[in-house]
């Protein structure tokens, strides 16, 4: 089983629409978690990063950690063709434990116009 | 925000040629960078993680004398392919942590080098 499992999709949305983006994950240890946005030949761009469980909010982005069922959850609100890209999780422990990441595979989406 | 910046961004060369890509954290100190490769449509592999003074650390598989690995400061990590093969060619990424004491912190990452062996 991997660390982490994420849907490779593609997901296709219509623009306006309401985005939810999921990983789960099989380490109870993890504490930090994160999401990424990667536009087509170009490096990941941090979009969120939160610790233990809980909500965070930026903009049009929701991020949400249930570490009981060990899943994470991004939301994008009034998703625009910009958001076109595609998104990764990934999560870490303490930092006392060293600084290893493990990352989903990744989701392709597509706002469509 | 937290800028790392990978120079060159494209590189083209024949086979047997060495490649430097250089990673900075430009407005950050970094204890620690990672350099991953990017196959298309696949999600990032780890290739080694490099900490400041000391030698890198590789993943299995990959080979410490074919991709050089240099943290000379904690603003700068270096990746050299040496003697490059088409089967080498790829989409590199570095990424840099920023040092806090007994926090954990993301990943920042570069813009990628996308490196072509003819």
């Amino acid at each position: 089983q991997k660390e982490v499992e994420q849907d490779p999709g593609p997901l296709s949305v219509p623009e306006g629409a309401i985005v939810s983006l999921n990983c789960t994950y099989s380490n109870s240890a993890f504490q930090y978690f994160m999401w990424y946005r990667q536009y087509s030949r170009k490096g990941p761009e941090l979009l969120m990063y939160t610790y233990s469980s809980g909500n965070k909010e930026d903009g049009r982005f929701t991020a949400q950690v249930d570490k009981s069922s060990k899943y994470i959850s991004l939301f994008i609100r009034d998703s625009q063709p910009s958001d076109s890209a595609t998104y990764l999780c990934a999560m870490s422990e303490s930092p006392r434990t060293g600084n290893q990441f493990y990352f989903g595979t990744g989701t392709s989406l597509t706002v469509i116009p | 925000g937290a800028v790392v910046s990978q120079h060159p961004s494209r590189v083209i060369c024949k086979s047997g040629t060495s490649v430097k890509i250089e990673c900075r954290s430009l407005d950050f100190q970094a204890t620690t960078m990672f350099w991953y490769r990017q196959f298309p449509k696949k999600s990032l592999m780890l290739m080694a993680t490099s900490n400041e003074g000391s030698k890198a650390t590789y993943e299995q598989g990959v080979e410490k004398d074919k991709f050089l690995i240099n943290h000379a400061s904690l603003t700068l990590s270096t990746l050299t392919v040496t003697s490059a093969h088409p089967e080498d060619s790829s989409f590199y990424i570095c990424s840099a942590i920023a040092f806090r004491i007994g926090k954990g912190q993301p990943q920042h990452f570069g813009d990628g080098t996308r490196l072509s062996i003819l």
